[in-house]
């Protein structure tokens, strides 16, 4: 079964810092990769998604994220972060036994 | 709003009772997933079940079933409730399952007093 590893519990920055949460995966085959976003007191959504091609994807709110396949890693990258992205972020693997696995989450506090 | 609806919102009940927790997926969604949120495991992944059946099962308790009906929807029902068994509890729903996005619901949150 795929296991999901996120480095970082809890990140602290200021407006217009650039933001990367590192996110690693064990799974050997195809897998189907995820972040997903919570926002305090909502529901979890969907920032983006890889399945194939171009391993740099781009997402909602000015998110992107870099598959490394050699590295078996999915990083999210924001350039320049807002208060309003102040949240928890999840990373997932999807492989073939349909379930997705979350990483323990990291939450994002962006000072204003 | 994702289109995914959870009832209740909010549940407060005592150790050893039964619960029930709704879940209506997306309009033409086939599989609907269940999934726990605690401080201390983080977001597990319970149950899914795809067009009334289920399809793959994750660290779900002996003490918890689902089952999903000819309507779609979904319940999820916890029994002789124990205090660690206090989360949130979000229901997804997917077109149809594999690599499909999830879409998650409001969730409800399960306090074991």
């Amino acid at each position: 079964a795929q296991s999901v590893s996120q480095h970082n519990h809890h990140v602290i920055l200021s407006e217009a810092a650039s933001l990367e949460l590192g996110c690693n995966y064990s799974y050997g085959g195809t897998v189907n990769l995820f972040w997903y976003v919570q926002y305090p007191g909502q529901h979890l959504q969907l920032l983006l998604k890889y399945f194939s091609g171009d391993p740099l994807v781009k997402g909602i709110k000015g998110f992107e994220a870099e598959f490394i396949k050699s590295k078996f890693s999915f990083n999210l990258r924001k350039p320049s972060v807002q208060w309003s992205d102040t949240a928890e972020y999840f990373c997932a693997v999807n492989a073939d036994d349909y379930k997705l696995s979350f990483g323990a989450g990291t939450t994002v506090t962006v000072r204003a | 709003d994702s289109g995914v609806t959870q009832t209740p919102k909010h549940l407060i009940t005592a150790t050893g009772q039964r619960v029930t927790l709704r879940c209506s997926p997306r309009s033409g969604d086939l599989s609907v997933y269940w999934y726990q949120q605690s401080l201390d495991q983080g977001l597990q992944f319970l149950i899914q079940y795809y067009n009334g059946e289920e399809r793959a099962k994750g660290n779900i308790l002996e003490r918890f079933s689902a089952q999903q009906f000819p309507d779609l929807h979904s319940e999820l029902n916890l029994s002789s409730l124990e205090l660690g068994d206090s989360a949130l509890y979000f229901c997804a729903s997917s077109v149809a399952g594999g690599s499909d996005e999830q879409f998650f619901g409001p969730g409800t949150r399960l306090t074991v007093l």
